[in-house]
């Protein structure tokens, strides 16, 4: 049981450029979140998902995209990475019945030149 | 809106002594509220939540609706338990998601 797993753990992009990061997540949740984590800011969520096939987004959700097509998988997309996207990203899934009880997983360190 | 405040970033204390990290929200509603924790290498994992009143690793957290306050606390510091701990609030016009604060680095000097 590996619980919530991100890939990749590091990366270094050009203004500009494009990538995705993957969650997933094998304890059959419901919930899955997409979070960054600022120094000072806290964690502040990008998207998260109800259920395989929806979507929404959360507090900062400009330039990120995401999908979620399979149940254990969410999916972060940048576009166009731009520098103040240089973070570090958390995923996260819950069971629906215990929302505010979440399951993260390592982070990804995301840095754009 | 609702909104975490934890106004300090850092909080250093000496092995043994007290801990308490502060923690304000601001919301509308019945706020239900959590300590997440994330030590040196580790990933994020909650720690306490206040409806269930328990005492985890020794810290407890009460609710104070009048003061809107939810402070972790530790009546004696061990130097396991430097990390970073954020407060959270869930519920509210976010729906089911979670407004964390900022985070307070605990670090426990020997």
């Amino acid at each position: 049981n590996a619980g919530v797993t991100q890939t990749p753990k590091f990366r270094v992009l050009k203004t500009g450029q494009s990538m995705t990061l993957l969650c997933a997540q094998d304890m059959n949740h419901e919930y899955m979140y997409w979070y960054r984590q600022d120094p000072g800011m806290g964690l502040r969520l990008i998207h998260y998902s109800v259920g395989e096939g929806t979507t929404a987004k959360g507090e900062v959700p400009d330039g990120y995209n995401v999908s979620r097509l399979k149940k254990q998988n969410f999916l972060l997309g940048l576009e166009s990475a731009a520098p103040s996207q240089t973070s570090v990203y958390f995923c996260a899934s819950s069971l629906d019945l215990a929302p505010y009880e979440q399951y993260f997983g390592p982070g990804t360190r995301l840095t754009v030149t | 809106a609702q909104r975490v405040t934890q106004p300090e970033k850092l909080l250093s204390v000496f092995k043994g002594a007290p801990v308490e990290l502060k923690c304000n929200y601001s919301y509308s509603g019945s706020p239900e509220l959590f300590w997440y924790v994330q030590y040196s290498r580790q990933r994020l994992q909650l720690l306490l939540r206040h409806i269930s009143r328990e005492s985890i690793k020794g810290f407890t957290a009460d609710l104070n609706k009048g003061e809107t306050s939810f402070h972790l606390k530790k009546p004696f510091a061990q130097e396991e338990d430097s990390a970073m701990y954020y407060c959270a609030l869930g519920g509210g016009n976010a729906g089911n998601m979670l407004t964390f604060g900022g985070g307070t680095r605990l670090m426990v000097k020997p």
